[in-house]
């Protein structure tokens, strides 16, 4: 059973447009939400992350939307460009400020393309 | 500050063979976490040590084990090698964030071909 579900699984954006991926969970255990970049030949890199209390962060291009009601949160790049070409993961943890890491949970992945 | 370093980063084995995967965290991370990443099941965890202690174990079979050695690298073992274990095995290090909750970083990945 996936605990994270992510969507779409491809998504091809023009240079300078707004990219926007969605996930969805059901634990509401889960206490902590990063966005993983990677490219090909690489491991996952830590985009950004949020805290259920909180309902937006902004990095940069890079966005969080969060809705706790919903069990949903949402990445979205702004004035997306070629380099952002990537695989984008959301993921969930609980007890994240535990002693501990504890399990990432990930969604299935996104496979951006930005064409010039 | 150097990343979290996997060797080796290519491996190609027969089934029925063994294999050591290693892992450095980043310098003063005490958590090492351990994804088989692979097309068809995505990013799955398989276990988290902290303190040369398993914390966390996923749901794979016996064949995968680890440990953690007192400076915090840790190496993952593979027995038995069955041609559904060729992926690519992820190891993360932790470090407590700004917000407080630990965040994980990734090394590049061993690439393990089981022929």
């Amino acid at each position: 059973q996936q605990q994270v579900k992510q969507s779409p699984q491809s998504l091809i954006v023009q240079k300078g447009g707004i990219s926007i991926i969605n996930c969805a969970y059901e634990n509401t255990a889960f206490d902590y939400f990063p966005w993983y970049q990677q490219f090909p030949g690489k491991g996952p890199a830590l985009l950004i992350a949020i805290r259920p209390d909180v309902s937006e962060k902004k990095e940069g291009r890079f966005t969080i939307s969060f809705n706790k009601s919903a069990k949903q949160f949402s990445l979205h790049i702004m004035d997306s460009q070629p380099g952002d070409s990537a695989t984008y993961f959301c993921a969930a943890i609980s007890g994240a400020r535990g002693s501990t890491l504890g399990r990432l949970y990930f969604g299935r992945g996104t496979q951006l393309t930005v064409w010039p | 500050k150097a990343g979290v370093t996997q060797t080796p980063r290519y491996l190609i084995k027969t089934r029925g063979q063994q294999v050591t995967l290693s892992c450095s965290p980043i310098s003063g991370h005490r958590s090492v976490s351990w994804y088989q990443q692979t097309p068809g099941q995505g990013l799955q965890f398989l276990f988290e040590y902290f303190s040369e202690t398993q914390r966390n174990k996923g749901n794979f079979p016996g064949r995968f084990s680890g440990r953690q050695f007192s400076n915090s690298r840790s190496e993952m073992n593979v027995s038995t090698l069955e041609l559904g274990d060729s992926a690519l095995y992820l190891c993360a290090s932790s470090r407590r964030g700004s917000g407080g909750a630990y965040e994980q970083y990734f090394g590049p990945g061993t690439r393990l071909t089981v022929t």
